[in-house]
């Protein structure tokens, strides 16, 4: 069974930091990785999405990387601000032997708090 | 675009009760999925939809059921709630497959 782990659970830093949130998966057969965002009592935000064949994604201040064979993706953030403060949520969508339906398994966040 | 709506926002029931939590979208999106958030349990898949007329089972799906008359609704019945469904349901959507999910803004529900 696919399982998704985060580290670390907390993360504090000053503003203008550059950071590595991580995530790590037990499965390597998945279709891809997405990276959200959610602020407190709200939904997720997408932030980036990594096909299974891709090894990085970019947007912004934001560089996600997924190395499938050791179960790995890093997002990472630079020169990071107070409104980066948020969870940071890791999703693989594992594979499914007849290739039907979803099975999207999330893994438990990181809590960011960025300090001016 | 309002991209994925649930409704309502916030509700409270009693154990037994029964009801139906909303979802929209209006993206043409063919896969949509209900989410529970739990402290501590992450987001569970409760259950998915391929397409109108087509929905199947999640990791979480005892309790609750689901249909999918139209591209656009997927509406979730709780049939007699009971306190173990506490929580922040989410609804989710994506198109073409096995690509980038979008979701909506979730619903907080307590059952007393």
């Amino acid at each position: 069974k696919q399982e998704v782990t985060q580290i670390p659970a907390a993360l504090s830093v000053p503003e203008g930091e550059n950071l590595v949130l991580n995530c790590s998966f037990t499965d390597s057969a998945i279709y891809n990785l997405q990276w959200f965002r959610q602020d407190p009592g709200k939904g997720l935000t997408s932030l980036l999405l990594i096909q299974s064949s891709q090894r990085e994604q970019t947007s912004g201040r934001l560089n996600a990387s997924l190395d499938k064979s050791s179960g790995r993706s890093t997002l990472y953030i630079a020169a990071s601000q107070p409104g980066d403060s948020a969870t940071y949520l890791c999703a693989v969508e594992a594979y499914l032997w007849d290739n039907y339906g979803q099975n999207f398994v999330f893994g438990p966040g990181t809590r960011l708090s960025v300090l001016p | 675009n309002a991209g994925v709506t649930q409704t309502p926002k916030f509700q409270v029931l009693k154990t037994g009760q029964s009801m139906t939590l909303q979802c929209a979208q209006d993206m043409n999106h063919e896969y949509m999925s209900w989410y529970r958030q739990d402290p501590g349990m992450g987001l569970r898949l409760i259950h998915y939809s391929v397409g109108a007329g087509i929905t199947d089972q999640g990791e979480v799906p005892n309790g609750y059921n689901v249909s999918r008359s139209t591209t656009e609704d997927f509406p979730l019945r709780l049939l007699s709630a009971a306190p173990s469904q506490t929580s922040v349901y989410f609804c989710a959507s994506s198109y073409p497959r096995r690509n980038e999910q979008f979701f909506g803004p979730g619903t907080r529900l307590t059952v007393l």
